[in-house]
């Protein structure tokens, strides 16, 4: 069945280096993608999309990558903060209104 | 704040208990959805309701039920849990809809802060 998965559980990078948070996904026919952002005891959080006809979209220092030949997605940040510490998913929308998430990756910026 | 509120944020229940979890949107949305969030497996769908009808029910066992009275409110009646059912419980809603925003924007989902249930 479809599945969307991330390479790296956890991240730590340096503050004010740029983060890149990846995901594969296995259903080649989804048509939206969307990055959340999970902080310690709140709910995920609408970071950026992208729909499928689209390879790139920026954000405030936020960008995602679509490759759709290899499936494959990506989240960059730049010049990361403190405020950036969280667990990041990608979720693909599958049908209807419904999305199949990943795992998450776990963001440390540290100091 | 994401317009999206959840009540109790805390709850520790028996087996034998019966509770509700509550959800309330303030945005105006045509569709509401539960999730499940454990520490072993990805975010959950559990149920998706779109103007108060429910739509999608995603192989959730019968001690979970949902009630949705308008397109504001959503209920997760929880009876009999076992304690595998212990996770955070998210509430989330998004514009839906047929003729709604157009793009994207319809399918863009705001979370609540979640209910952490433990269930002994």
């Amino acid at each position: 069945g479809e599945s969307v998965g991330l390479h790296l559980p956890t991240l730590s990078v340096q503050e004010g280096d740029n983060s890149i948070i990846n995901c594969a996904y296995s259903n080649s026919a989804s048509d939206y993608f969307i990055w959340y952002k999970q902080e310690s005891g709140k709910g995920p959080q609408f970071i950026i999309d992208i729909r499928s006809n689209m390879d790139k979209r920026q954000g405030q220092r936020v960008t995602v990558l679509l490759n759709k030949t290899v499936k494959h997605l990506s989240l960059q940040i730049a010049a990361t903060q403190p405020g950036d510490s969280a667990v990041y998913f990608c979720a693909e929308k599958n049908y209807g209104q419904n999305f199949v998430f990943g795992p998450g990756t776990r963001l440390s910026v540290l100091p | 704040e994401t317009g999206v509120t959840q009540t109790p944020r805390h709850l520790v229940m028996g087996m034998t208990n019966k509770k509700s979890l509550k959800c309330e949107q303030h945005l105006g949305h045509n569709a509401m959805y539960w999730y499940k969030q454990s520490a072993k497996k990805p975010l959950e769908l559990m149920f998706v309701y779109n103007f108060k009808e429910q739509t999608e029910n995603n192989s959730v066992p019968s001690r979970f039920s949902p009630e949705c009275p308008n397109s504001s409110h959503l209920f997760l009646h929880l009876h009999t849990l076992q304690p595998e059912d212990s996770a955070l419980y998210l509430c989330a809603s998004s514009q839906g809809g047929q003729g709604a925003a157009s793009g994207s924007k319809r399918y863009e989902q705001y979370f609540g802060p979640g209910t952490r249930l433990t269930v002994t």
